[in-house]
């Protein structure tokens, strides 16, 4: 079954310090993937996504992903952690045999805390 | 500016109520879609359309019904709610003309069915 990972259900970062969000994945092909972010009380807002060429790709907030494939993994990195970060994390995965649907697998989410 | 919104934003409601929790957007996209989230299992979708014609099941569709009304709404209806439908239920639009566009997401509603 296709499926997609973050095994980290929370991440704990100090305000200022590096972070990084695990995310990796089991689908057939090379599927296009996507970050997202949850703030309280708010829907998903896009920040990120890989399709082709560089595997290091950056997005909304200073938020960067590097995409490996012999790992299958997309984790989501920022050089310098802000309180405004704190949030819920969802990786997502569209895979190939899903082409004409924009069809999305989610993760289960995680939830980052920046400590001040 | 262009919005996916999500009426109501909160519903209470009791077991055996037909409940329809409505989606509007303004971006002008053909693809929508209901997702629903639930702590520990990140979102499921439960439906999905193309156009105002083409509805299909998603991989959780039990218990619900979508109606396209036009291209701009797309409404989830539970014919009789029940407890473990108790969830966040979040619309989402998509743009078929953009190439491997992201999805938008609506702010969510929240159903308890007591």
């Amino acid at each position: 079954a296709q499926s997609v990972a973050q095994p980290e259900d929370q991440v704990n970062v100090a305000e200022g310090n590096p972070l990084t969000v695990k995310c990796t994945y089991s689908v057939s092909g090379n599927p296009y993937l996507f970050w997202y972010v949850q703030y309280p009380n708010r829907g998903l807002q896009f920040l990120l996504k890989y399709i082709t060429g560089d595997n290091l790709v950056k997005g909304s907030y200073g938020f960067e992903a590097e995409f490996n494939k012999s790992q299958t993994s997309f984790h989501l990195k920022k050089p310098s952690a802000l309180v405004s970060d704190s949030a819920l994390y969802f990786c997502a995965v569209r895979p190939m045999d899903f082409y004409n649907t924009d069809k999305l697998i989610f993760g289960t989410g995680t939830r980052l805390q920046v400590f001040p | 500016d262009a919005d996916v919104t999500q009426t109501p934003r909160n519903r209470i409601t009791k077991t055996g109520k037909r409940i329809m929790l409505e989606c509007s957007q303004t971006k002008g996209h053909d693809r929508m879609y209901w997702y629903r989230q639930d702590p520990g299992l990140g979102l499921r979708l439960i439906y999905y359309s193309f156009d105002v014609k083409d509805i299909n099941k998603g991989e959780i569709s039990d218990g619900y019904s979508v109606s396209r009304q036009a291209q701009a709404k797309f409404s989830l209806s539970l014919e009789s709610a029940i407890p473990n439908q108790t969830a966040l239920y979040f619309c989402a639009t998509s743009d078929f003309r953009t190439t491997y566009n992201e999805q938008f997401f609506g702010p969510g509603t929240r159903l308890t069915v007591l």
